[in-house]
Protein backbone atom coordinates (compact mmCIF):
# COMPACT_ATOMS: atom_id res chain seq x y z
CA UNK A 1 0.00 0.00 0.00
CA UNK A 2 0.63 3.42 -0.11
CA UNK A 3 0.48 4.61 3.47
CA UNK A 4 2.14 3.36 6.66
CA UNK A 5 0.51 -0.08 7.34
CA UNK A 6 -0.42 -1.09 11.42
CA UNK A 7 -1.41 -4.56 12.26
CA UNK A 8 -3.34 -5.88 14.76
CA UNK A 9 -6.08 -2.41 14.15
CA UNK A 10 -7.14 -3.46 17.95
CA UNK A 11 -5.89 -6.12 20.13
CA UNK A 12 -7.02 -6.95 23.42
CA UNK A 13 -5.29 -9.01 25.79
CA UNK A 14 -4.93 -9.72 29.54
CA UNK A 15 -2.77 -8.69 32.22
CA UNK A 16 1.00 -10.30 32.26
CA UNK A 17 0.32 -11.07 28.67
CA UNK A 18 3.22 -10.16 26.02
CA UNK A 19 2.27 -7.98 22.83
CA UNK A 20 4.11 -7.45 19.63
CA UNK A 21 3.00 -4.35 17.13
CA UNK A 22 3.79 -4.11 13.49
CA UNK A 23 4.94 -1.06 11.19
CA UNK A 24 5.87 -1.55 7.59
CA UNK A 25 6.39 1.89 6.51
CA UNK A 26 5.99 3.41 3.64
CA UNK A 27 8.40 2.12 1.00
CA UNK A 28 11.82 4.03 1.03
CA UNK A 29 11.31 5.86 4.14
CA UNK A 30 14.70 5.57 6.34
CA UNK A 31 13.24 7.50 9.73
CA UNK A 32 10.29 5.28 11.79
CA UNK A 33 9.12 6.63 14.77
CA UNK A 34 6.73 5.10 17.08
CA UNK A 35 4.17 6.93 19.63
CA UNK A 36 1.94 5.88 22.02
CA UNK A 37 -1.80 8.40 22.53
CA UNK A 38 -3.49 7.68 25.54
CA UNK A 39 -7.80 8.32 25.73
CA UNK A 40 -7.56 12.13 25.25
CA UNK A 41 -4.41 12.47 25.51
CA UNK A 42 -1.68 14.22 22.81
CA UNK A 43 0.94 11.96 21.47
CA UNK A 44 3.86 10.42 23.26
CA UNK A 45 7.19 9.99 21.48
CA UNK A 46 8.82 6.30 22.12
CA UNK A 47 11.56 5.73 19.93
CA UNK A 48 12.65 6.68 16.64
CA UNK A 49 14.88 4.61 13.93
CA UNK A 50 17.05 5.66 11.56
CA UNK A 51 17.64 2.38 9.53
CA UNK A 52 18.21 -0.11 11.76
CA UNK A 53 19.09 1.55 14.04
CA UNK A 54 17.23 3.56 17.54
CA UNK A 55 19.85 6.40 18.52
CA UNK A 56 16.54 7.81 20.26
CA UNK A 57 14.99 5.44 22.88
CA UNK A 58 14.09 7.93 25.11
CA UNK A 59 10.61 7.44 25.22
CA UNK A 60 9.96 3.93 25.75
CA UNK A 61 8.49 4.28 29.35
CA UNK A 62 10.23 1.03 31.08
CA UNK A 63 11.97 -2.03 30.39
CA UNK A 64 8.84 -3.81 29.32
CA UNK A 65 8.89 -2.02 25.92
CA UNK A 66 10.89 -2.94 23.55
CA UNK A 67 11.55 -2.55 19.69
CA UNK A 68 13.31 -3.62 16.63
CA UNK A 69 13.41 -2.75 13.07
CA UNK A 70 14.88 -5.11 10.07
CA UNK A 71 15.68 -4.56 6.86
CA UNK A 72 14.98 -0.57 6.74
CA UNK A 73 11.30 -1.52 6.62
CA UNK A 74 9.59 -3.23 9.21
CA UNK A 75 9.41 -2.63 12.80
CA UNK A 76 7.73 -4.27 15.70
CA UNK A 77 7.03 -2.87 18.92
CA UNK A 78 6.87 -5.50 21.86
CA UNK A 79 5.54 -5.04 25.27
CA UNK A 80 6.50 -7.62 27.90
CA UNK A 81 4.19 -8.58 31.10
CA UNK A 82 1.50 -5.64 29.94
CA UNK A 83 -0.54 -3.23 32.64
CA UNK A 84 -3.44 -1.88 32.33
CA UNK A 85 -1.43 1.45 31.83
CA UNK A 86 -0.03 0.47 28.62
CA UNK A 87 -4.01 0.97 26.96
CA UNK A 88 -3.22 3.07 24.58
CA UNK A 89 -3.23 3.77 20.36
CA UNK A 90 0.18 3.19 19.05
CA UNK A 91 1.09 4.96 15.99
CA UNK A 92 3.42 4.53 13.96
CA UNK A 93 4.97 6.88 11.32
CA UNK A 94 7.55 7.14 8.96
CA UNK A 95 9.64 9.37 6.76
CA UNK A 96 12.41 10.05 4.25
CA UNK A 97 15.73 11.01 6.23
CA UNK A 98 16.07 14.81 6.99
CA UNK A 99 12.29 15.69 6.01
CA UNK A 100 9.94 17.72 7.46
CA UNK A 101 6.52 15.59 6.89
CA UNK A 102 6.35 12.24 8.75
CA UNK A 103 3.49 10.29 8.01
CA UNK A 104 1.17 8.31 10.60
CA UNK A 105 -0.44 5.12 9.83
CA UNK A 106 -3.90 4.47 11.64
CA UNK A 107 -2.66 2.80 14.47
CA UNK A 108 -3.00 -0.26 16.71
CA UNK A 109 -5.15 0.13 19.93
CA UNK A 110 -4.34 -2.09 22.40
CA UNK A 111 -6.79 -2.87 25.69
CA UNK A 112 -5.47 -4.42 28.40
CA UNK A 113 -8.02 -6.36 30.61
CA UNK B 1 4.97 18.26 32.70
CA UNK B 2 2.81 19.38 29.48
CA UNK B 3 5.49 21.24 27.73
CA UNK B 4 2.98 22.31 25.47
CA UNK B 5 -0.33 23.45 26.71
CA UNK B 6 -3.59 23.47 24.01
CA UNK B 7 -6.67 25.20 24.93
CA UNK B 8 -9.47 25.11 24.57
CA UNK B 9 -9.77 21.17 24.98
CA UNK B 10 -13.18 21.02 24.33
CA UNK B 11 -14.42 23.51 21.38
CA UNK B 12 -18.52 23.11 20.39
CA UNK B 13 -19.58 25.41 17.84
CA UNK B 14 -22.51 26.14 15.05
CA UNK B 15 -21.98 26.46 11.40
CA UNK B 16 -20.07 29.49 10.36
CA UNK B 17 -18.82 30.41 13.83
CA UNK B 18 -15.04 31.55 13.85
CA UNK B 19 -12.56 29.64 16.47
CA UNK B 20 -8.89 29.99 17.64
CA UNK B 21 -6.67 27.01 18.99
CA UNK B 22 -4.19 28.31 21.03
CA UNK B 23 -0.42 26.24 21.63
CA UNK B 24 1.34 27.75 24.45
CA UNK B 25 4.82 26.77 26.08
CA UNK B 26 7.54 28.26 28.07
CA UNK B 27 9.77 26.39 25.81
CA UNK B 28 11.32 27.54 22.44
CA UNK B 29 11.00 25.36 19.57
CA UNK B 30 12.51 25.29 16.33
CA UNK B 31 9.18 24.29 14.15
CA UNK B 32 5.96 24.04 15.40
CA UNK B 33 3.50 21.40 13.15
CA UNK B 34 -0.57 21.76 13.49
CA UNK B 35 -2.53 18.24 12.77
CA UNK B 36 -6.05 16.64 12.13
CA UNK B 37 -6.80 13.38 13.62
CA UNK B 38 -9.92 11.95 12.83
CA UNK B 39 -11.13 9.46 14.74
CA UNK B 40 -9.65 5.83 14.08
CA UNK B 41 -6.88 7.80 12.24
CA UNK B 42 -3.78 8.89 12.00
CA UNK B 43 -2.98 12.47 12.21
CA UNK B 44 -2.53 14.12 9.56
CA UNK B 45 0.20 17.15 8.93
CA UNK B 46 -1.91 20.53 8.26
CA UNK B 47 0.93 22.96 8.56
CA UNK B 48 4.30 23.81 9.63
CA UNK B 49 5.98 27.15 10.53
CA UNK B 50 9.15 27.69 11.25
CA UNK B 51 10.26 31.68 11.34
CA UNK B 52 8.98 33.79 14.70
CA UNK B 53 6.05 35.78 13.76
CA UNK B 54 5.45 33.78 10.66
CA UNK B 55 1.98 33.76 9.38
CA UNK B 56 0.10 30.57 6.94
CA UNK B 57 -3.18 30.48 5.84
CA UNK B 58 -4.74 27.37 4.11
CA UNK B 59 -8.28 27.95 2.88
CA UNK B 60 -10.09 29.15 5.96
CA UNK B 61 -7.43 28.21 8.14
CA UNK B 62 -4.23 30.67 9.67
CA UNK B 63 -1.55 29.97 11.52
CA UNK B 64 0.64 31.81 13.81
CA UNK B 65 3.66 30.99 15.44
CA UNK B 66 4.85 33.44 17.90
CA UNK B 67 7.56 35.83 17.58
CA UNK B 68 9.94 33.81 20.27
CA UNK B 69 8.92 30.61 18.88
CA UNK B 70 7.35 29.50 22.14
CA UNK B 71 3.40 29.42 21.07
CA UNK B 72 1.04 29.38 17.81
CA UNK B 73 -2.45 29.78 17.01
CA UNK B 74 -4.80 28.19 14.85
CA UNK B 75 -7.87 30.14 13.51
CA UNK B 76 -10.58 28.66 11.42
CA UNK B 77 -13.08 30.91 9.01
CA UNK B 78 -16.70 30.13 9.09
CA UNK B 79 -16.12 26.66 10.56
CA UNK B 80 -18.17 23.93 8.67
CA UNK B 81 -19.04 20.53 10.09
CA UNK B 82 -16.34 18.71 8.08
CA UNK B 83 -13.88 20.63 10.24
CA UNK B 84 -15.17 18.50 13.11
CA UNK B 85 -11.79 16.82 14.58
CA UNK B 86 -9.60 16.75 17.32
CA UNK B 87 -6.53 19.29 16.22
CA UNK B 88 -2.94 18.74 18.14
CA UNK B 89 0.09 21.02 17.92
CA UNK B 90 3.32 19.47 17.86
CA UNK B 91 6.87 21.37 18.40
CA UNK B 92 9.90 19.89 17.70
CA UNK B 93 12.96 21.30 19.83
CA UNK B 94 15.87 23.03 18.80
CA UNK B 95 19.09 20.87 18.47
CA UNK B 96 17.61 17.56 17.86
CA UNK B 97 19.01 14.96 15.64
CA UNK B 98 15.28 13.15 14.62
CA UNK B 99 12.63 15.48 12.86
CA UNK B 100 10.05 13.61 13.53
CA UNK B 101 10.71 13.45 17.61
CA UNK B 102 7.60 16.14 18.15
CA UNK B 103 6.33 17.31 21.75
CA UNK B 104 2.50 16.97 21.41
CA UNK B 105 0.09 19.12 23.28
CA UNK B 106 -3.16 17.24 24.36
CA UNK B 107 -5.39 18.27 21.60
CA UNK B 108 -8.47 20.21 21.24
CA UNK B 109 -11.41 18.09 20.11
CA UNK B 110 -13.63 20.04 17.74
CA UNK B 111 -16.89 19.73 17.19
CA UNK B 112 -19.20 21.78 15.03
CA UNK B 113 -22.73 21.45 14.57
CA UNK B 114 -24.97 22.34 11.38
Amino acid sequence: GAGVSQSPSNKVTEKGKDVELRCDPISGHTALYWYRQRLGQGLEFLIYFQGNSAPDKSGLPSDRFSAERTGESVSTLTIQRTQQEDSAVYLCASSPGGANTIYFGEGSWLTVV
Amino acid sequence: TQLLEQSPQFLSIQEGENLTVYCNSSSVFSSLQWYRQEPGEGPVLLVTVVTGGEVKKLKRLTFQFGDARKDSSLHITAAQPGDTGLYLCAGRRPGGTSYGKLTFGQGTILTVHP
